[in-house]
């Protein structure tokens, strides 16, 4: 939606495995951010970047990992150390500096089996 | 101090009537609240935002009240329709080192009855 692209739509992660969701955008933003959405919880934020090859943890880092090599790309990895996974998770994007322009992707609905 | 309170958690609101939803913070850095909406499997998408220097914003059939002493704020929804039945969520930014990050409230599901 609006520039980002949030891959896959579903996915199923079985016990003990680690997964990775990816974020891909083309508005030049500089930022990017992942959150967590569960039901009655709001959006609660994992980790954010502002720059390449920069980043840092959010409210809820712990069990989750990320990467920015690229302007374009935030990829999220759930490891096998987050204990409730399960989730919708919403990648986002705007211009260094700002909160105006906040756009969110479609988001992947994450499920352990 | 972070956090931003959000009620109700779910409003059921006749088609033609006014839908209200309340936020409340403590954080009074903040100095930035936007309105998402989110419909069912898409991201939240902004709907209206306002600083603390107004008290007041309106875009259409939706107004922002904003009360800086009481460190609330509300969506106010005129003549709800069935397509805005969604999940209405507020946020709060503040500047510094904070600068970009939105703290999100709980969330509330509105339905609009036709």
């Amino acid at each position: 939606d609006g520039g980002i692209t949030q891959s896959p739509k579903y996915l199923f992660r079985k016990e003990g495995q680690n997964v990775t969701l990816s974020c891909e955008q083309n508005l030049n933003h500089d930022a990017m951010y992942w959150y967590r959405q569960d039901p009655g919880q709001g959006l609660r934020l994992i980790y954010y970047s502002q720059i390449v090859n920069d980043f840092q943890k959010g409210d809820i880092a712990e069990g989750y990992s990320v990467s920015r090599e690229k302007k374009e790309s935030f990829p999220l990895t759930v490891t096998s150390a987050q204990k409730n996974p399960t989730a919708f998770y919403l990648c986002a994007t705007t211009r260094t500096g700002t909160v105006y322009g906040y756009t969110f992707g479609s988001g992947t609905r994450l499920t352990v089996v | 101090q972070q956090q931003v309170k959000q009620s109700p958690q779910s409003l059921i609101v006749q088609k033609g009537g006014i839908s209200i939803i309340n936020c409340a913070y403590e954080n009074t850095a903040f100095d930035y609240f936007p309105w998402y909406q989110q419909f069912p499997g898409k991201g939240p998408a902004l709907l209206i935002a306002i600083r603390p220097d107004v008290s007041e914003k309106k875009e259409g059939r939706f107004t922002i009240s904003f009360n800086k002493s009481a460190k609330q704020f509300s969506l106010h929804i005129m003549d709800s329709q069935p397509g805005d039945s969604a999940t209405y969520f507020c946020a709060a930014s503040a500047g510094g080192t904070s600068y970009g990050k939105l703290t999100f409230g709980q969330g509330t599901i509105l339905t609009v009855h036709p």
